[in-house]
């Protein structure tokens, strides 16, 4: 148990669909991070927050829109996906605070299929 | 930029066997190095992590790795394995300004056989 949750575990939609995922931490850290991994592909980073700010946007297409309301939750927004933006979303947090050796921990992920 | 290879896309070792699993980084100043395990179905768990000291690094589930400068290199080791450790893993390499720039590695997929 990582601490760290996603919801849905699993999303099927269509190009035209919005959606939203979903990822809460019990950790009390104060960074989060959306990732992509796709097959055969580094994990790709996508979205930083720090205390709330985004501190990294990763060349990110504007159709993936992410929300940190606070510390504990983040949301990536999907809207108009293509069928190459399939692939696993992981969301992790870490403590900031203790500076570029602290833990990323990471959720189960959501499996992302558009359809 | 930084960047991690690891050269191994798939390994299959016999449950009891030792294991080494490769990793190669380039990055200008002194790296912060790295190993996560992904087992099916779940997020990435932290095994070990390096930026200086002793270049031997011990980490959970047995595992260590070893920093070598002069090869640029990381390479994970188990003396003997377990069915549990049939995962994918990844190096990752980290810049000094902060841990948000993260690269990782495609990965190295572990199967172990009885």
């Amino acid at each position: 148990e990582t601490g760290v949750t996603q919801t849905p575990r699993h999303l099927v939609m269509g190009m035209t669909n919005k959606k939203s995922l979903k990822c809460e931490q019990h950790l009390g850290h104060n960074a989060m991070y959306w990732y992509k991994q796709s097959a055969k592909k580094p994990l790709e980073l996508m979205f930083v927050y720090n205390f709330k700010e985004q501190t990294e946007n990763n060349s990110v297409p504007s159709r993936f829109s992410p929300e940190c309301p606070n510390s504990s939750h983040l949301f990536l927004h999907l809207h108009t996906l293509q069928p190459e933006d399939s692939a696993l979303y992981l969301c992790a947090s870490s403590q900031a605070s203790l500076g570029p050796l602290a833990e990323q921990y990471f959720g189960p992920g959501t499996r992302l299929t558009v359809t | 930029a930084q960047s991690v290879t690891q050269p191994d896309i798939h390994i299959t070792v016999s449950e009891g066997a030792s294991l080494e699993l490769r990793c190669n980084y380039s990055y200008g100043a002194t790296p912060y190095l790295f190993w996560y395990v992904q087992s099916p179905g779940q997020g990435l768990q932290l095994l070990l992590k390096y930026f200086s000291g002793d270049t031997l690094v011990q980490g959970i589930k047995g595992f260590e790795a070893e920093f070598k400068r002069s090869q640029s290199s990381f390479n994970l080791r188990k003396p003997s394995v377990h069915w549990s450790d049939a995962a994918e893993y990844f190096c990752a390499v980290g810049s000094n300004f902060g841990n948000e720039k993260l690269t990782f590695g495609t990965g190295t997929r572990l199967t172990i056989i009885p």
